[in-house]
C-alpha cells in the first residue's frame, strides 16, 4: 500500500512559470511533510518542510500548501528557472516511528528556457 | 551544519564479492541512520533503519544476510552487500537523523554500485 501518492510523474514548465506538484496521504498520524530536490547522481536535498498545524509555508520561491482535511499537500515553485530542473519527492513521517519517511514516487520537472 | 558523507561515491565489483559502503555524519551525532536503495527514475526505497549500538530493522523483503548493516558509533554506519550479483547494482543512499534536530533526515550524496 502506497502511503504517499505524488503527481504528476513529469512536468514541463516555461521559465518564469509556476510549477505545482501534488501529494496525498492516507495516514492521519503523519505530522511532518518535507519536500526534497534531487539532481541526477546526487542524494536528495531538503527544500522545505511543513507540519500540520499550519496551512502554508513559504521559503523564497518555494511554497508548501497543506490541506489537513483533504490529506493533501503541494509544492509550488514560483518563477521557475532552468536550474530548478530536477526530480522532486514529497515525503511524510510521524515522530513515533523513528522518523521513518514514506516517499512519493517523484516528479521530474523540466523548466524550459 | 548537518552534513552526511558516503564513501565510496561509486564502486565496481565482480559478481560474488562483497562491498562495504560507509555513511558518516560529519558534524552531528546521528542516533538513527537509514539506508535506501534507488533504481533509475524511481523513488527511494527504504532498506533498513539502524540505531547506534543495536541491530538494524529491515524492511519487508530486504534480505538481512545479504545487506549487512552496522551502526557502531553515533557518526558511522556501514552497509555491506555480500555476495553481490548484477541485480544488486543500484544507487545506495544513506540518511541520518537525531532527536536533537527533530524530524529531519539528512541525506548523503549516494553510492553508485555496479556489479559485473
Amino acid at each position: 500500500q502506497q502511503q504517499v501518492k505524488q503527481s504528476p510523474q513529469s512536468l514541463i514548465v516555461q521559465k518564469g512559470g509556476i510549477s505545482i506538484i501534488n501529494c496525498a496521504y492516507e495516514n492521519t498520524a503523519f505530522d511532518y511533510f518535507p519536500w526534497y530536490q534531487q539532481f541526477p547522481g546526487k542524494g536528495p536535498a531538503l527544500l522545505i518542510a511543513i507540519r500540520p498545524d499550519v496551512s502554508e509555508k513559504k521559503e523564497g520561491r518555494f511554497t508548501i500548501s497543506f490541506n489537513k482535511s483533504a490529506k493533501q499537500f503541494s509544492l509550488h515553485i514560483m518563477d521557475s528557472q532552468p536550474g530548478d530542473s530536477a526530480t522532486y519527492f514529497c515525503a511524510a513521517s510521524w515522530g513515533g516511528n523513528f522518523n521513518k519517511f514514506y516517499f512519493g514516487s517523484g516528479t521530474k520537472l523540466n523548466v524550459k528556457p | 551544519g548537518a552534513v552526511v558523507s558516503q564513501h565510496p561515491s561509486w564502486v565496481i565489483c565482480k559478481s560474488g564479492t562483497s562491498v562495504k559502503i560507509e555513511c558518516r555524519s560529519l558534524d552531528f551525532q546521528a542516533t538513527t541512520m537509514f539506508w535506501y536503495r534507488q533504481f533509475p527514475k524511481q523513488s527511494l526505497m527504504l532498506m533498513a533503519t539502524s540505531n547506534e549500538g543495536s541491530k538494524a530493522t529491515y524492511e519487508q523483503g530486504v534480505e538481512k544476510d545479504k545487506f549487512l548493516i552496522n551502526h557502531a558509533s553515533l557518526t558511522l554506519s556501514t552497509l555491506t552487500v555480500t555476495s553481490a550479483h548484477p541485480e544488486d547494482s543500484s544507487f545506495y543512499i544513506c540518511s541520518a537523523g537525531t532527536v536533537t534536530r527533530g524530524y529531519e533526515q539528512y541525506f548523503g550524496p549516494g553510492t553508485r554500485l555496479t556489479v559485473t
